[in-house]
């Protein structure tokens, strides 16, 4: 079935270091590609997205880029913040409303 | 509120008990979702609700896990008999519901399920 596989963390890193946590998929059809975030004490929120086939997500800084002949959807960032500290979740939804979550990398920034 | 919500926050339940978990989605969302994250593993899809449509329960792990959504908004997921491997964090979300899915989910707290 539908599935994702990501990065195993713990990924410690300094302040301004550049981030990437690999995430790639299997899919049948043409999903749509999600990266969520779950910050310390607080639930998970979306953080960027891509619908289709060479779509760049962006939010905060971060940037995922949809690439259908590696079927990847690697997270990055160029320079990382203490705040930026979190569990990252890569996730698919083929065309329904089922969602397929990867195991989560956590995060740890250090200043 | 604006956001999804769930109750109880916490619960702390005796093996071989029921336990019910509450989630209110953001008014007007038509699909909703229950999942759950154990201690070091991702989210592990629960069950999906789509308007009146009959729901998908092809994550549910066993007989005992069940859920209700009434009048389209408000769902329960009830846990018969807990055992300790149902401890987890259990999450609900919603979205819109439009046609063709692929939507933005937007998730609750979780409720905290120990089981003893």
């Amino acid at each position: 079935g539908d599935s994702v596989t990501q990065m195993e963390g713990p990924v410690t890193l300094s302040e301004e270091a550049f981030l990437t946590i690999n995430c790639t998929y299997t899919a049948t059809g043409y999903p749509s590609l999600f990266w969520y975030v779950q910050y310390p004490g607080e639930g998970l929120q979306l953080l960027l997205k891509a619908t289709k086939a060479d779509d760049k997500g962006s939010n905060k800084g971060f940037e995922a880029t949809y690439r259908k002949e590696t079927t990847s959807f690697h997270l990055e960032k160029g320079s990382v913040q203490v705040s930026d500290s979190a569990v990252y979740f890569c996730a698919l939804s083929p065309n329904n409303n089922d969602m397929r979550f990867g195991a989560g990398t956590r995060l740890t920034v250090k200043p | 509120g604006a956001g999804v919500s769930q109750s109880p926050s916490n619960k702390v339940t005796e093996k071989g008990k029921d336990v019910e978990l509450r989630c209110d989605p953001i008014s007007g969302h038509t699909a909703l979702y229950w999942y759950r994250q154990s201690l070091g593993q991702g989210l592990e899809f629960l069950i999906y609700f789509q308007g009146n449509s009959a729901p998908d329960k092809s994550g549910l792990p066993s007989d005992r896990f069940s859920a209700e959504r009434t009048g389209g908004s408000v769902s329960t997921l009830t846990i018969q008999r807990t055992q300790q491997e149902d401890s987890a964090v259990y999450l609900c979300a919603s979205s819109i519901g439009l046609a063709g899915g692929q939507e933005t989910q937007y998730f609750g707290p979780g409720t905290r399920l120990l089981v003893l």
